[in-house]
Parts: structure tokens; sequence; C-alpha cells
């Protein structure tokens, strides 16, 4: 079973939409949770820190639910430039003897259609 | 600001030559990830470096692969008698610090090098 598992898609939503990702993780022990937005042939750049409150980043909020080791991620009034793969991703802190690397997932694939 | 760079951006290379790709992290940023993108897949850990130091190798694939960052700044990934499987891209990232709080931290990434083995 992968440490961080979600759905690869890919979503295809019109302009507009909203869409809501999901994910969730293997190691109870994870300390620090992200969104991750990749576009095609670029590298991962950070979309937003995950807290246990909740936290909203104007059309983008982002929930965690240790209890269940789920994350979320909802995309309102989705825009044509939120085209992109969106990796969710964990740290596990120094569990284990990790030194604080990231653990991805696979990504999940937006496509926005006008 | 400068960001991570990393060179070269593209390689292609022949099955059994040896390869080194090279990471400019920020500029004082005490620590330095390697990471190995396959297609189609998350970024999967290799390597951490806090400076020169090099603390968790758990991550590379086989003893071809060999990683330094000798004076604590730029690190170079080898990989030795390159395979098939080794095509991929490879991403470096680096933070501001080498504390247990830097999993908490932000973490830069580069371009990337695209590795193709003939």
């Amino acid at each position: 079973r992968k440490e961080v598992e979600q759905d690869p898609g890919p979503f295809n939503v019109p302009e507009g939409a909203t869409v809501a990702f999901n994910c969730t993780y293997s190691n109870s022990a994870s300390q620090s949770f992200f969104w991750y937005r990749q576009d095609c042939r670029k590298e991962p750049k950070l979309l937003m820190s995950v807290y246990s409150s909740g936290n909203e980043d104007g059309r983008f909020t982002a929930q965690l639910n240790r209890a269940s080791q789920y994350i979320s991620l909802l995309i309102r009034d989705s825009k044509l430039s939120d085209s992109a793969t969106y990796l969710c991703v964990v740290n596990v802190g120094l569990y284990g003897g990790s030194q604080g690397n990231l653990i991805f997932g696979k990504g999940t694939k937006l496509s926005v259609k006008p | 600001g400068a960001g991570v760079s990393q060179s070269p951006r593209y390689k292609v290379a022949k099955r059994g030559q040896d390869v080194a790709l090279r990471c400019d992290p920020i500029s004082g940023h005490v620590s330095l990830f390697w990471y190995q993108q396959a297609l189609g897949q998350g970024p999967e850990f290799l390597t951490y470096f806090q400076n020169e130091a090099q603390l968790d190798k758990s991550g590379l694939p086989s003893d071809r692969f060999f990683a330094e960052r000798p004076e604590g700044s730029v690190s170079t990934l080898k990989i030795q008698r390159t395979q098939q499987e080794d095509s991929a891209v490879y991403l470096c990232a680096s933070s501001p610090n080498g504390l247990a709080g830097r999993f908490q931290e932000t973490q830069y990434f580069g371009p990337g090098t695209r590795l193709l083995v003939l």
C-alpha cells in the first residue's frame, strides 16, 4: 500500500465549477501536510499547507482529518489556469529515521475547460 | 531572487554511461534533498544533506547512485552505469534550516534534470 494515496483523475471540469480532491495517508506519525501543484514538465510548487483546523486561501480550502488520516482540497470557481496536477504530500518528521523528506502521492490531474 | 537551479536540464545517456547531475540550492539553505520522479508518478525521496553531511540515503535505489555536497552548498548526484529504469526527472529541493522543525518548512524545488537512458 502506498504511503499517500490519491485518485489520479483526470478531473475534467468546466470553468467556474467546484472540484474536490481527496487523499489518504497510511503513517499515523505524519507530522505535516501539504498540497503542491505541478504544471506539465515543471517542478512541484507549494500550493498550501494543511492544518487540523482547516485553512483557506482565496478559492482554495484544505482540510485535514487526523483520525481518518484524510486530507482534502476544494477549489471553488475554477479557472483555466488551475489546470495542473495536484500532489498530496506528507512529512513524517523524524519518525523511523526520516530526516524530513516529503512523501508524495501520485497526483491528481485537473483539466479546466472553457 | 535566485531559486534552486539544476543542470543540465536534459540529459540523454547511453546505457552503461555515467552521468552527473548538479544542484545549486538557494544561498544559505542548510537542507538539501534529492527526489526522483518517474513518468506519471509523484516524486520519491532519494537522499538528504544537512550542510555537507549526508544524513539519509535510504532512498537511493542502488549502489550505482551516489550523492555529495562537499562544501555544504552545491550538490552532485552521480549515477554510474546507467540503466533504462533510471530514466526519470531528478529534482533537487532546499529548505532554510537543519533543525527538527524543518519538516514544517517549505521545500523549494529546482526545475529538475530530465534524464533519458537509451
